[in-house]
């Protein structure tokens, strides 16, 4: 079975500082990798998607991630963090499975952008 | 704007109380999926549907059932509500079925079983 492991529940960062959410993945076909973001009181927004290609994918508001098929890793960066990057990070993995192809999600990682 | 909605937004019953929760989507989606989320566990899939009259069953399934109505409209169904079934609940669509098809998430809802 595939699984998704989000190391870091929380991450603090001051405004303008750089971030990185950190993502590992098991899975034993090819992986498709989402990166979802959930605003306060908002459902789920995709940032960025990687299927194949280059391995680094850049994705809205300022948001990259690199995927490693060495690591299985699929981290998620931002060069600046801004105060309305506050939000819920979720990596996902999309795996074919039966009539659909399953998502699974890994327990997400809360930002919280404080003054530097 | 294609978009997926719920209703209602926040509902709190009772133990054993019967809850429906409702889902649509304006994106001429095939695929429509229910969802749980808890802290800890991200989002787990309860019962996703590839179409009206279908219904299959995803990971956490027990407790729950579902009908697709029609292609637009996807009902999720407590009958006997626990206070285990407390939980946030998304809805979400797509296209297709394959690996990388992207799903459309509705704002949620929050249900509280007393």
């Amino acid at each position: 079975a595939q699984s998704v492991t989000q190391p870091d529940a929380r991450v603090t960062v001051s405004e303008g500082a750089s971030l990185q959410l950190r993502c590992k993945y098991s899975y034993s076909g090819t992986p498709y990798l989402f990166w979802y973001v959930q605003y306060p009181r908002q459902g789920l927004q995709l940032l960025l998607k990687y299927y194949s290609g280059d391995p680094v994918v850049q994705g809205v508001n300022g948001f990259e991630a690199e995927f490693s098929k060495s690591n299985s890793s699929f981290h998620l960066r931002k060069a600046s963090v801004h105060w309305s990057d506050s939000a819920v990070y979720f990596c996902v993995l999309s795996a074919q499975t039966g009539f659909a192809s399953a998502l699974t999600f890994g327990s997400g990682t809360k930002v919280i952008p404080c003054l530097p | 704007e294609a978009a997926v909605t719920q209703s209602p937004r926040n509902k709190v019953t009772v133990t054993g109380g019967n809850v429906t929760l409702s889902c649509r989507q304006t994106n001429s989606h095939n695929y429509m999926y229910w969802y749980r989320q808890d802290t800890g566990h991200g989002l787990r899939l309860i019962h996703y549907s590839y179409g009206a009259g279908n219904l299959q069953i995803g990971d956490v399934p027990d407790g729950y059932k579902a009908t697709r109505t029609t292609q637009e409209d996807f009902f999720l169904l407590l009958e006997l509500a626990s206070p285990s079934q407390t939980s946030l609940y998304f809805c979400a669509s797509s296209d297709g079925w394959g690996q990388g098809y992207e799903q459309y998430f509705g704002p949620g809802t929050r249900l509280t079983v007393l």
